[in-house]
């Protein structure tokens, strides 16, 4: 089983909607949690941590849900320039980071 | 955020040459780097983490003779692909980790290896 899963996508969506991401982890020992957006050919870039909390910046809002060891992302008014792929990346054992396939998301007109 | 750089941004060698990566952090000192492949359309695989001063910690199936990672200082990692071929095409990706309580990764902006 891989340490992080997520729903590959496309996810494609028009301008303004509101879009939902789930990522889950396998080890319930792990204490942080990123989502990171890498846009086509580039390196990933943080997005935002992912406090037990919950927690917002504009319009993404993540969250943790520990019993159920998964995250989550919501955009919400959806922009073109938000098309990209996202990352969910947990850090386990060892101080290792490991990282999701990526949800990739289309912003479309 | 902290800045990480990465030379070369490209290069494309002969089957069998070595090529060498540099990583630097800018403006924060990194004890530790992490290095990562990607290959097009798949996820980031970690293939090592560099600690400054002390010999890289290698994922299973990553050869640590092929892949040789030196960390000489808090600012700078290599990453040497030795004898390179063309199968090590890919994009090369390292990562700083911020000092004190900072668990954020900065990434550089990577390095695409064509090996013809």
């Amino acid at each position: 089983r891989k340490e992080v899963e997520q729903d590959p996508g496309p996810f494609n969506v028009p301008e303004g909607a509101t879009v939902a991401f789930n990522c889950t982890y396998s080890n319930s020992a792990s204490q942080s949690f990123f989502w990171y957006r890498q846009d086509c050919r580039k390196e990933p870039k943080l997005l935002m941590s992912v406090y037990s909390s919950g927690n917002e910046d504009g319009r993404f809002t993540a969250q943790l849900n520990r019993a159920s060891q998964y995250i989550s992302l919501l955009i919400r008014d959806s922009k073109l320039s938000d098309s990209a792929t996202y990352l969910c990346v947990v850090k386990g054992n060892f101080n290792k980071f490991y990282f999701g396939s990526g949800t990739k998301l289309n912003v479309k007109p | 955020g902290a800045v990480v750089s990465q030379h070369p941004s490209r290069v494309i060698c002969k089957s069998g040459t070595s090529v060498k990566i540099e990583c630097r952090s800018l403006d924060f000192q990194a004890t530790t780097m992490f290095w990562y492949r990607q290959f097009p359309k798949q996820s980031l695989m970690l293939m090592a983490t560099s600690n400054e001063g002390s010999k890289a910690t290698y994922e299973q199936g990553v050869e640590k003779d092929k892949f040789l990672i030196n960390h000489a200082s808090l600012t700078l990692s290599t990453l040497t692909v030795t004898s390179a071929h063309p199968e090590d095409s890919s994009f090369y990706i390292c990562s700083a980790r911020s000092g004190g309580a900072g668990e954020t990764q900065y990434f550089g902006p990577g390095t695409r290896l064509l090996v013809l």
